[in-house]
Order: structure tokens, then sequence, then C-alpha cells
């Protein structure tokens, strides 16, 4: 079992939508977490970073964590076409040397 | 957020020479950079961790005489890949560390990346 996983996909979704976007791990060790954003042939941009459990909210993206359950969620309200991209977890913990899921892929399309 | 800027974006050699990768961070000093491989339509392949002024430490499986490294100063690491072959044909990204407030749980921020092909 991987520390982290993370459903590859792809995910396609009407422009417009809620994106839910989710991430487990087995390593209870981790205590911050992160999005990033990556477009194809860049590199990954980062969207949030949280250490607490609960929700973290900017702009159109809510990431929320729940350590008891070792899961983490990012949420992209009113999605658009340019959000299209591959959506990165990471987390590291005492290491401070972070581990990514693989992503997930995602197409909004109009 | 904060820039780090990777350089080149991209890079073509024959077999044999040697590639030099830089990370800069621009507005902020990082003690941790981090380098990636990352194959197509796969995740982030950690190589090694660069610490400044030290010796970087190499994940399992990457040769670190291959693959040399150097965190010279706060805001600059290099990758330079050795005698470079085909199969090290792949997309090279850096990360650094925001080593303000946070300190080792500052922020990690990406270079745009390098795409390396050996002919």
């Amino acid at each position: 079992q991987k520390e982290v996983e993370q459903d590859p996909g792809p995910l396609s979704v009407p422009e417009g939508a809620i994106v839910s976007l989710n991430c487990t791990y087995s390593n209870s060790a981790f205590q911050y977490f992160m999005w990033y954003r990556q477009y194809s042939r860049k590199g990954p941009e980062l969207l949030m970073y949280t250490y607490s459990s609960g929700n973290k909210e900017d702009g159109r993206f809510t990431a929320q964590v729940d350590k008891s359950s070792k899961y983490i969620s990012l949420f992209i309200r009113d999605s658009q076409p340019s959000d299209s991209a591959t959506y990165l977890c990471a987390m590291f913990g005492g290491s401070y040397i972070p581990t990514f899921g693989r992503g997930t892929s995602l197409i909004v399309h109009p | 957020g904060a820039v780090v800027s990777q350089h080149p974006s991209r890079v073509i050699c024959k077999s044999g020479t040697s590639v030099k990768i830089e990370c800069r961070s621009l507005d902020f000093q990082a003690t941790t950079m981090f380098w990636y491989r990352q194959f197509p339509k796969q995740s982030l392949m950690l190589m090694a961790t660069s610490n400044e002024g030290s010796k970087a430490t190499y994940e399992q499986g990457v040769e670190k005489d291959k693959f040399l490294i150097n965190h010279a100063s706060l805001t600059l690491s290099t990758l330079t890949v050795t005698s470079a072959h085909p199969e090290d044909s792949s997309f090279y990204i850096c990360s650094a560390r925001d080593a303000g407030p946070g300190g080792n749980t500052g922020e990690l921020f990406f270079g745009e990346g390098s795409r390396l092909t050996v002919l």
C-alpha cells in the first residue's frame, strides 16, 4: 500500500460544476498538507497549504483535512475549462520531505 | 506565490555530454531544495534533497555520481547530469522551501521544469 493514494482519473465535469478531489494516506505522522495544480509540461503550482484539521478557503478553492480519517480533499467551485489540469496532493511530517500522490487529471468541458 | 526560476526549460544534447540545470529562488531564501524527475502521466519521483552548504541526500536508486547536485547558496541549486544517455531523457523539476517564518515547514514552490532530451 502506498503512503498516499490518489485516484488518477480522469475526472470529467461540465463547466460550473463543483469538483471534489481526494487523497487518503496511511502515515499518521503526516501533519502538513498541500495541493498543487500542474498543467502539461509545466511545474506544479501551489494552491493550498494546510496544517490543521478542518477547512481552509481561498477564492474558489477549499481544502479540507480530516486527520482522524487520514483523508484530505480539495473542492473547486464554479469550475472553469482553465481548471483542466492534474491536481497533486502532497504531505509531510517530521522528516519535512513531502510525499506526493500520483495526481488526478481533471477535465472541465464547456 | 513565490517564484522559483528553473533554467533551461528545454535542452537537447548528444549522448555522453553533461548538462547543467539551475534552480533559483527569486524572492525568498531556500535552505532546502528538492530535485524531482517526472515521467509522462506519472507523479513526481524524488531524486535528492539538497541543503545549502552540505552534501545532497540522494534517494535509493539514484546515482549520485551521475546526478551531481550543488546547493552553494540560499537561492541557487544546480543539477548536473553527467555523461547523459538517452535513458536520462526526462522532465526534471526543482522545488524550493521558503525558509522564512515556517522554517522546515515552510511552503514549497516549484520551478517550471526542464525537459532533457538526449540523442
